[in-house]
């Protein structure tokens, strides 16, 4: 039979372009949420993470934004490059010790 | 700085056999995470440790899978038997726990292809 996987949510964007990639996160007692970006046949590796008492923190051309009123995560990438391409993992943690749950992921292609 | 380190990076095994998979976390971090990435589930959380005591292994598939830590800087997963649908690309990942420091480090991964 035919094999399902999961289908990952593409973004393609111009290079030079501002991405947004967002994520709907599950529990409203989540208190930490984290960026992964995972390049082909490697891990996932640290983007960037908020505490649920802010709204937004910015890292170098990335900046998260996070709404708990409709549990809105956001991930935007300024001037994105093809070095950018990759999949994204939003992650929340989930409550006890660091254990997060993570997104399906979204898959970002940068045109050149 | 060496990152998390997992070994083998690839292993090719047939079905019935025993798979150990191994991980040396970052030096200082005392939390340590198994997880298995497949395209049908994604990433999923198998276990994970606290100062080398296993906290949750409620992502264990079944008993076929056992993980130790027997010190702070090393872990093994293991499989016994192996079945074709425990292929699949497993990470281990470290963390120092603490305010602030909760991000974790993610290894290279194991292939592991189960024939």
């Amino acid at each position: 039979g035919e094999s399902v996987g999961l289908h990952l949510p593409t973004l393609s964007v111009q290079e030079g372009d501002n991405s947004i990639i967002n994520c709907a996160y599950s529990n409203s007692a989540s208190d930490y949420f984290i960026w992964y970006k995972q390049e082909s046949g490697k891990g996932p590796q640290f983007i960037i993470d908020i505490r649920s008492n802010m709204d937004k923190r910015q890292g170098q051309r990335v900046t998260v934004l996070l709404n708990k009123t409709v549990k809105h995560l956001s991930l935007q990438i300024a001037a994105t490059q093809p070095g950018d391409s990759a999949v994204y993992f939003c992650a929340e943690r989930t409550g006890g010790y660091q254990k997060v749950t993570f997104g399906i992921g979204t898959k970002l292609q940068v045109i050149p | 700085d060496a990152g998390v380190i997992q070994s083998p990076r690839h292993e090719v095994t047939e079905m019935g056999q025993e798979v150990t998979l191994r991980c040396k976390p970052i030096s200082g971090h005392n939390s340590l995470f198994w997880y298995r990435q497949t395209m049908m589930r994604g990433l999923e959380l198998l276990i994970y440790f606290n100062n080398n005591v296993p906290i949750d292994d409620s992502g264990m598939p079944e008993d076929r899978f056992s993980a130790k830590m027997p010190n702070a800087s090393f872990s093994t997963l293991k499989i016994q038997p192996s079945e074709p649908r425990d292929s699949a690309v497993y990470f281990c990942a470290s963390s120092r726990s603490g305010e602030g420091s909760d991000t974790q480090y993610f290894g290279p991964g194991t292939r592991l292809t189960v024939l």
